[in-house]
């Protein structure tokens, strides 16, 4: 089946530092790539997506590429901020389905 | 707009007790979701609903039932909560399969 695993946390930058969060996945068809984000106490937020290989999701200074070759789906930022401590996740999900399949969650902490 | 809706926010239960768990979105979408959160297992989908009228099993629905009230509601009912069943419940909907999920701020449910 399919599956998405990310880099386990937590992640501990200094304000201003480059992040990157490892993202794989196992696909038995094409999916449909996205970055959550989860912010203390709420739900998931969609931060970008992408739907089809080398497309590129962007938002918020975040950015992620599809790579079919490396079946990868990274989350980078130049320069982050204190308001970036969050949890990230990873998830793939089909265009004609309904079901989500997340990564376990990366916890980043970013101090001033 | 409140976006996806849930209640309550926090319940504690004693093993052997019901509850349910109510989700309501008014943003006029067809497909809705129940997921739960574990520390380091990211979201797993328990059901969903792709349109009104319709219910489906998800990756872990066992101890769980669902009833798609109408468009806007969605609830989750534990007949006979166990200790496992402890976790964070997250609330979703789409406007159709495979689009961008919406999630609510969560339930954080503790069974004794």
């Amino acid at each position: 089946g399919d599956s998405v695993t990310q880099m386990e946390g937590p992640v501990t930058l200094s304000e201003e530092a480059f992040l990157t969060i490892n993202c794989t996945y196992t696909a038995t068809g094409y999916p449909s790539l996205f970055w959550y984000v989860q912010y203390p106490g709420e739900g998931l937020q969609l931060l970008l997506k992408a739907t089809k290989a080398d497309d590129k999701g962007s938002n918020k200074g975040f950015e992620a590429t599809y790579r079919k070759e490396t079946t990868s789906f990274h989350l980078e930022k130049g320069s982050v901020q204190v308001s970036d401590s969050a949890v990230y996740f990873c998830a793939l999900s089909y265009p004609a389905g309904n079901k989500l399949t997340f990564g376990g969650g990366t916890r980043v902490l970013v101090k001033p | 707009n409140a976006g996806v809706t849930q209640t309550p926010k926090f319940q504690v239960l004693k093993t052997g007790q019901s509850m349910t768990l109510q989700c309501a979105q008014d943003m006029n979408h067809n497909s809705m979701y129940w997921y739960r959160q574990d520390p380091g297992m990211g979201l797993r989908l328990i059901y969903y609903s792709a349109s009104e009228g319709t219910t489906d099993k998800g990756e872990v629905p066992n101890g769980y039932n669902v009833s798609r009230l109408n468009k806007r509601e969605f609830s989750l009912r534990l007949e006979s909560a166990a200790p496992s069943q402890t976790s964070v419940y997250f609330c979703a909907s789409s406007a159709q399969e495979g689009n961008e999920q919406f999630f609510g701020p969560g339930t954080r449910l503790t069974v004794l």
